[in-house]
């Protein structure tokens, strides 16, 4: 079955860290290159970060720009997304997703999400 | 406030017609492809268009994507109840560094 599926969520204080997972299955996962997209509550998308098959290639949102790491693993077909100095702001549902045809187009293939909250 | 700029709503009756518009730059629209995807309350996006106005497999002939210049339009024809959702434009921007970006959101429905 292809699916993605987000782990690592929870409630955390302002200023700490939190690690997301996203486990791939169904697919050849190291052929693709992967997005971290969020959704805070009641408002719109917003892309974080994406980075390239082979992990060579990442660029990132504005808003997490050095605080946020994407990395991967492609002998455990996981994601993952290291979130450090996590603000207010940050709350959202933090969803996994599959590149298109390239590495810059956010494909068909989503997880359902985890929720952050970062409250003290 | 978002890059690209998308109405916040769009209504129209079952069977009717609607176009969702999404304007941008230069910088992503005007070079890059656009994307269009549907959500639904409660649940992850789903992707309707892919580069422009091609759509995956299993999505129906009802939904089609163009651009023009630095806009793109989503077209949905005989509408149903069931594609009262919100929708997203999204695509590349080449500015800078290069970043993903999506429009705000139009909450479509069908009355």
């Amino acid at each position: 079955q292809v699916q993605l599926v987000e782990s690592g969520g929870g409630v955390v204080q302002p200023g700490r860290s939190l690690r997301l997972s996203c486990a791939a299955s169904g697919f050849t996962f190291s052929t693709y290159a992967m997005h971290w997209v969020r959704q805070a509550p009641g408002k719109g998308l917003q892309w974080v970060a994406v980075l390239s098959s082979d992990g060579s290639n990442k660029y990132y949102a504005d808003s997490v720009k050095g605080r946020f790491t994407i990395s991967r693993d492609n002998s455990k077909n996981t994601l993952y997304l290291q979130m450090n100095s996590l603000r207010a702001e940050d709350t959202a549902v933090y969803h996994c997703a599959r590149a298109s045809s390239s590495i810059f187009g956010v494909g068909k293939l989503w997880g359902q999400g985890t929720l952050v909250t970062v409250s003290s | 406030q978002s890059v690209l700029t998308q109405p916040p709503s769009v209504s129209a009756a079952p069977g009717q017609k609607v176009t969702i518009s999404c304007s941008g730059s230069s910088s992503n629209i005007g070079n890059n492809y656009v994307s269009w995807y549907q959500q639904l309350p409660g649940t992850a996006p789903k992707l309707l268009i892919y580069d422009n106005n091609k759509r995956p497999s299993g999505i129906p002939d009802r939904f089609s994507g163009s651009k023009s210049g630095t806009s793109a339009t989503l077209g949905i024809t005989g509408l149903q109840t069931g594609d009262e959702a919100d929708y997203y434009c999204g695509t590349w921007d080449s500015s800078l560094s290069g970043e993903g970006v999506f429009g705000g959101g139009t909450k479509l429905t069908v009355v």
